[in-house]
Parts: C-alpha cells; sequence; structure tokens
C-alpha cells in the first residue's frame, strides 16, 4: 500500500459527459501528478500539482482540468468525454518538487466511456 | 525527439535464473533514470534510481547499470522468483524538469 488513495476505483460513463476522479496524497506529501495509462500510449504525465498551485504540465487535453485543495487531494476533471478517454488514470504524489523525488502512484482509476 | 525503448515483448525465464531488462533513450540528457514495477490494473512501485554519474545501483536481488555513453540502462534481478512475475518500466527525467517520463514496459514472466 503505497499510501495514496484515490476514488473511485472503476467509472462507467457515457460519451459527453463529465466526471471528476478524486487523489489523496501521502501523508506529508504536497506534490501530486496525475497520468494516463493507456494500451496504446503507455503511462502520459498530465499535470503536477505543488502545495495547491499548478506547476507542470504534460499532455493534458484542453478538456481536462484539475486542481489541489488546501487540505492537499486533487481532484481531476474530464469532460466531454469521448471513447479515446477509456483508460487508467493513476495519480502520484511526492514529498516536494525536488529532481529525482520517488513518486509514489495509487491504485488507479480505471475509465471507461461508452 | 525524444524516444525511451523498452522491449515490448515479454521476457521468459526460469526461476532462480537472473532476468535482464533493457532501457534505450534517444535524444535525452537525463538527470536521473528510475525503475518501477507494475502489476496489471495497479500503478506503479518505485524499485531504483540511478543518477547519471553513478555506473551502478544495488538493492537486494535487484541491480540497475547506467551507461550514458550508450544511452542505456540495464535491469538485472538475480535468482528471480514467479512473484517478481510483472511489467517493469523505465523512466527518464532531464536536468531541469523533475517529471519523468515512461517508457512503455516490459513484461516478465518467471516459470516455476
Amino acid at each position: 500500500d503505497s499510501g495514496v488513495t484515490q476514488t473511485p476505483k472503476h467509472l462507467i460513463t457515457a460519451t459527453g459527459q463529465r466526471v471528476t476522479l478524486r487523489c489523496s496524497p501521502r501523508s506529508g506529501d504536497l506534490s501530486v501528478y496525475w497520468y494516463q495509462q493507456s494500451l496504446d500510449q503507455g503511462l502520459q504525465f498530465l499535470i503536477q500539482y505543488y502545495n495547491g498551485e499548478e506547476r507542470a504540465k504534460g499532455n493534458i487535453l484542453e478538456r481536462f482540468s484539475a486542481q489541489q485543495f488546501p487540505d492537499l487531494h486533487s481532484e481531476l476533471n474530464l469532460s466531454s468525454l469521448e471513447l479515446g478517454d477509456s483508460a487508467l488514470y493513476f495519480c502520484a504524489s511526492s514529498r516536494d518538487r525536488g529532481v529525482g523525488k520517488t513518486q509514489y502512484f495509487g491504485p488507479g482509476t480505471r475509465l471507461l466511456v461508452l | 525527439s525524444q524516444k525511451i525503448e523498452q522491449n515490448s515483448e515479454a521476457l521468459n525465464i526460469q526461476e532462480g535464473k537472473t532476468a535482464t531488462l533493457t532501457c534505450n533513450y534517444t535524444n535525452y540528457s537525463p538527470a536521473y533514470l528510475q525503475w518501477y514495477r507494475q502489476d496489471p490494473g495497479r500503478g506503479p512501485v518505485f524499485l531504483l534510481l540511478i543518477r547519471e554519474n553513478e555506473k551502478e545501483k544495488r538493492k537486494e536481488r535487484l541491480k540497475v547499470t547506467f551507461d550514458t555513453t550508450l544511452k542505456q540502462s540495464l535491469f538485472h534481478i538475480t535468482a528471480s522468483q514467479p512473484a517478481d512475475s510483472a511489467t517493469y518500466l523505465c523512466a527518464l527525467a532531464s536536468g531541469g524538469s523533475y517529471i519523468p517520463t515512461f517508457g512503455r514496459g516490459t513484461s516478465l514472466i518467471v516459470h516455476p
């Protein structure tokens, strides 16, 4: 158990809908990272927050957004969902944002868009 | 463009043997490289980190080498066990960016 929690575990929804994925980092970790993992793309970095502020952006679509709250939990919002958004979404956390900091991954949310 | 290559074919080995997985990269100047283990449907688990100025790192039955001239890292599991069966991901981060880029991973299957 990494100490990172994600809810829900599974999500089935329809195209065009909007969903929210939630992540609670390990106790004391200030950085939260979101990743998308699909069969054809591998693990892709989406976005990182550090202590409530956006720090780095990866291949995140405009339809996706995220935020980190004062209690350090984070939410990833996916809107106008398409079939291709079906994937595993992982949250990871680390103590800070320095180079070489180990990331601890949550169990993931499996999203299926029908 | 930057590329990280891991063998997409599964590596099948017999229990007790040493498993060796390869991570090659191009157009990168990595500050460090990490190896993660991922079981089906679960999040990656960090195993080892090696920095650009280090040649080798060990942790119990695991050993990682890092050759910045060959642009390659090798990941070894000695005395492999069926419980080592999983997908192993390598991840690189360049100097100035602490966000690792992951390879697609190589599946390891250890047969009893």
